[in-house]
């Protein structure tokens, strides 16, 4: 089946910093891949849908210049996380769709623990 | 009213027990329809998917959908404690790529 990486795993960081996670399709190529946050015991928060060679498209509630999203690949995605306050901290998983609409291929997560 | 509702659980089984997940929703635009399991701390998994009224088998899994109803299911059978996790459904609009997720159900199958 396919597989999408995510690194890092975890990361704790400061305040005030920025944080890139990386979400990589291993064996196909992915034109759009989403980014999605999830707080403990809760359901997926889509945060963005990214598109390869152009700009992302964020969900309503969701600020474009603290998330920055680069799709710079049809195998990598990263999200930055500038100037990162402990509100932040959460669990981060990416998606990466294949040939049809409802085949998205999830990542393991990154775990970002703000300090 | 969410596009999607899914009871969170949590739902308890004993090894062998049938289980039987569900989400009803509301949009009839909806089109395709997946299940997927996620451990803890873990990416959630494709399970399953489907988009025509009916059941569909793979294995102790069956996604059966009733599209009059906008009514979804997933039946475990023979439930077993490598099961336990959070099941949620997905459900995909006609012509879109977004998923809608279900709040997901936490199962724990006990020994």
């Amino acid at each position: 089946g396919a597989v999408v990486s995510q690194h890092p795993s975890r990361v704790i960081c400061k305040s005030g910093t920025s944080v890139k996670i990386e979400c990589r399709s291993l064996d196909f190529q992915a034109t759009t891949m989403f980014w999605y946050r999830q707080f403990p015991k809760k359901s997926l928060m889509l945060m963005a849908t990214s598109n390869e060679g152009s700009k992302a498209t964020y969900e309503q509630g969701v600020e474009k210049d603290k998330f920055l999203i680069n799709h710079a690949s049809l195998t990598l995605s990263t999200l930055t996380v500038t100037s990162a306050h402990p509100e932040d901290s959460s669990f981060y998983i990416c998606s990466a769709m294949g040939t049809k609409a409802y085949e998205q291929y999830f990542g393991p997560g990154t775990r970002l623990t703000v300090t | 009213q969410k596009e999607v509702e899914q009871d969170p659980g949590p739902l308890s089984v004993p090894e062998g027990a049938i289980v039987s997940l569900n989400c009803t929703y509301s949009n009839s635009a909806f089109q395709y329809f997946m299940w997927y399991r996620q451990y803890s701390r873990k990416g959630p998994e494709l399970l399953m998917y489907t988009y025509s009224s009916g059941n569909k088998e793979d294995g102790r899994f069956t996604a059966q959908v009733d599209k009059s109803s906008k009514y979804i299911s997933l039946f475990i059978r023979d439930s077993q404690p490598s099961d336990s996790a959070t099941y949620l459904c997905a459900l995909v609009l006609a012509g879109a790529n977004n998923l809608f997720f279900g709040t997901g159900t936490r199962l724990t199958v006990i020994p």
